[in-house]
């Protein structure tokens, strides 16, 4: 399956601590992108990093990317009780191709 | 913007019943995809079109599934007969110049 696996599959912290989660991958990547899913909802886009890039940062976000590893990395920094959620890592294999395959999934707990 | 609308949001159905979802993607958005969450299976994409032709359905899982976009602000997925493993969520997503996927709500689907 070419499905990325997210690691761990549950992380519970402390309000405040910083959060790392991990994503995996079986084959080469045209881009990757991170999405999170609070409770009973749909999943918002987070992040995209592109093959050619190691690291990007959005707001409290910062994401590495290593192809070498075909893994992808998303920390959350100074976590809140909203960051409660599920998030999943999504890669496209072609390039010009809208076709996402989506992780297993995080679930994230930030204890208040 | 009023984002990605799909109807209905809860269907509770009896096995053999014909199951019909609707998506309006957002305007302007070319690409518009199906998804299906379950716990075991995760996120499963359905199906993909693109400028409302269908460009990918190898995730449909067989041929009582069906999706249609007759023009580029609405889809319809179908389901007949549906079964009792059908049930999940299923989610519509759209995009639009960029590759960013924009999620609706979902419907809550539970086959009897």
């Amino acid at each position: 399956s070419q499905q990325g696996e997210e690691d761990p599959q549950a992380l519970s912290i402390q309000e405040g601590e910083n959060a790392t989660m991990n994503c995996s991958y079986k084959t080469s990547i045209n881009n990757l992108q991170w999405y999170r899913q609070n409770s009973g909802r749909g999943l918002v886009h987070l992040i995209l990093i592109r093959s050619n890039e190691r690291e990007k940062h959005s707001g409290r976000l910062r994401v590495t990317l290593d192809t070498s590893k075909k893994s992808s990395s998303l920390l959350i920094t100074a976590s809140r009780a909203a960051d409660t959620a599920s998030y999943f890592c999504a890669t496209a294999f072609t390039s010009g191709t809208y076709k996402y395959i989506f992780g297993t999934g995080t679930r994230l707990k930030v204890l208040a | 913007d009023a984002g990605v609308i799909q109807s209905p949001r809860h269907e509770v159905t009896e096995m053999g019943q014909e199951v019909t979802l609707r998506c309006k993607p957002i305007s302007g958005h070319n690409s518009l995809f199906w998804y299906r969450q379950t716990m075991m299976r995760g996120l499963e994409l359905l199906i993909y079109f693109n400028n409302n032709v269908p460009i990918d359905d190898s995730g449909m899982p067989e041929d009582r599934f069906s999706a249609k976009m007759p023009n580029a602000s609405f889809s319809t997925l179908k389901i007949q007969p549906s079964e009792p493993r059908d049930s999940a969520v299923y989610f519509c997503a759209s995009s639009g110049p960029g590759e960013t996927q924009y999620f609706g709500p979902g419907t809550r689907l539970l086959v009897l």
